[in-house]
């Protein structure tokens, strides 16, 4: 499978911190996103990283991509209690599959 | 929601019945795509759209066919609905492919198969 695994699975922090998550993939990519998920709700694009891209910033997010290591890590910092939700990475392999590879998330929990 | 809608939303069926889902976008989006999201799995690809009557399989196609007679619509049907299609299905667009933009995600659609 090419899917991409997230690390934790879980994670609660306090309101305040920053929070990390971090995945890593088999194949080698075009560009990797990261999404979020509310609860019983759809996906949210937050950030795409192209695969010779090493960080991209988007206001309070931070990701880094390590193409030799095959791994990505997305730093939230100052984390709000809104930020809770499931944190989804996403591969494109540019195999021209016009798919992406969906991780099984970090399901992150911050605490007011 | 980026002008997706699924419908409906919710929805309870027996074994071996058939089922079409409907995805619905107004950004006129040449990509569409169906998802189903399980537990320990994530989101996997079913099938997708890259125009008008043009459709691929994903991952997962199985038991499960779609069609795109109109730019604007996306149908998912399950042939002969199996336990293991109880899912949540999710409809995704983009104006390409994966490897140049973002995907905007509906609402999703909780389907029981009993």
């Amino acid at each position: 499978s090419q899917q991409g695994e997230e690390d934790p699975q879980a994670l609660s922090i306090q309101e305040g911190e920053n929070a990390t998550m971090n995945c890593s993939y088999k194949t080698s990519i075009n560009n990797l996103q990261w999404y979020r998920q509310n609860s019983g709700r759809g996906l949210v694009h937050l950030i795409l990283i192209r695969s010779n891209e090493r960080e991209k910033h988007s206001g309070r997010l931070r990701v880094t991509l390590d193409t030799s290591k095959k791994s990505s890590s997305l730093l939230i910092t100052a984390s709000r209690a809104a930020d809770t939700a499931s944190y989804f990475c996403a591969t494109d392999p540019g195999t021209g599959a016009n798919n992406l590879f969906f991780g099984t998330g970090t399901r992150l929990t911050v605490i007011p | 929601d980026a002008g997706i809608t699924q419908s409906p939303r919710h929805k309870v069926t027996e074994t071996g019945t058939p089922v079409t889902l409907r995805c619905h976008q107004t950004e006129n989006h040449r990509y569409m795509y169906w998802y189903r999201q399980d537990p320990g799995h994530g989101l996997r690809l079913i099938h997708y759209s890259y125009g008008v009557k043009d459709t691929d399989k994903g991952e997962v196609s199985d038991g499960y066919s779609v069609s795109r007679s109109k730019t604007e619509d996306f149908l998912l049907t399950l042939e002969s609905a199996t336990s293991s299609q109880t899912s949540v299905y999710f409809c995704a667009i983009s104006t390409s492919g994966p490897s140049n933009t973002e995907a905007f995600f509906g609402q999703g659609t909780r389907l029981t198969v009993v």
